[in-house]
């Protein structure tokens, strides 16, 4: 059975640190990894990897994917309190014509001043 | 450009009762998604649509119905509402399939009593 997992799930910081969170999957046919920021209501799109060994960066967010481990992480650099959120990885397979998108549970993230 | 647009924002059922949750993008995207997401869960994904008058089952489809008989709009329709049915709805779109990123409405809070 496909699954995505992530650890840990949850998280507590203050301001300043450096987090890292991961997410290992288990997929028949990968076809790429996503990873999502939900805060209170809708996630918002953070990265997509499909290549091993290329970092993607956005300001103090970086992602790499390891497709050989079968893992991704999400690193966070001089965490803000506003980094405060779920963070979700979901792995997209081929299977069907869209591609299903299949989610781990999250990691909540809690930034303290 | 509004991007996703859902309604309602919040709803509460009695069980047997139906309704429509209506979902509706203006990024002329191809393909649209529900996911229900449950307390400290991640997406799991309901029903999908690749196009106009195009729909699939995804995970999770036993209760619901959907319909796409516009590119723009793409309704859940919960026949007849069960405590199990209590989740918040997210409805999503991408442009392309397995490709392309997703982009996420705001969410429907569902609570059946």
């Amino acid at each position: 059975e496909d699954k995505v997992v992530q650890s840990p799930l949850s998280l507590v910081v203050h301001e300043g640190d450096t987090v890292t969170l991961n997410c290992s999957y288990e997929v028949t046919n990968f076809r790429s990894l996503l990873w999502y920021k939900q805060e209170k209501k809708a996630p918002t799109f953070l990265f997509m990897l499909t290549s091993s060994g290329i970092e993607k960066k956005s300001g103090r967010l970086s992602s790499i994917l390891d497709k050989k481990e079968l893992f991704s992480i999400l690193n966070i650099t001089a965490t803000q309190t506003g980094d405060s959120a779920v963070y979700l990885c979901a792995v997209r397979d081929y299977g069907g014509s869209q591609g299903n998108l299949i989610f781990g549970k999250g990691t909540k993230l809690s930034v303290k001043p | 450009n509004a991007g996703v647009t859902q309604t309602p924002k919040f709803r509460i059922l009695k069980i047997g009762q139906s309704m429509t949750l209506q979902c509706t993008q203006d990024m002329n995207h191809n393909y649209m998604y529900w996911y229900r997401q449950d307390p400290g869960m991640g997406l799991k994904l309901i029903y999908y649509s690749v196009g106009a008058g195009i729909t699939d089952k995804g995970e999770v489809p036993n209760g619901y119905n959907v319909s796409r008989s516009t590119t723009e709009d793409f309704p859940l329709r919960l026949e007849l509402a069960a405590p199990s049915q209590t989740s918040v709805y997210f409805c999503a779109s991408s442009y392309a399939g397995a490709s392309d990123t997703q982009y996420f409405g705001p969410g429907t809070r569902l609570t059946v009593l």
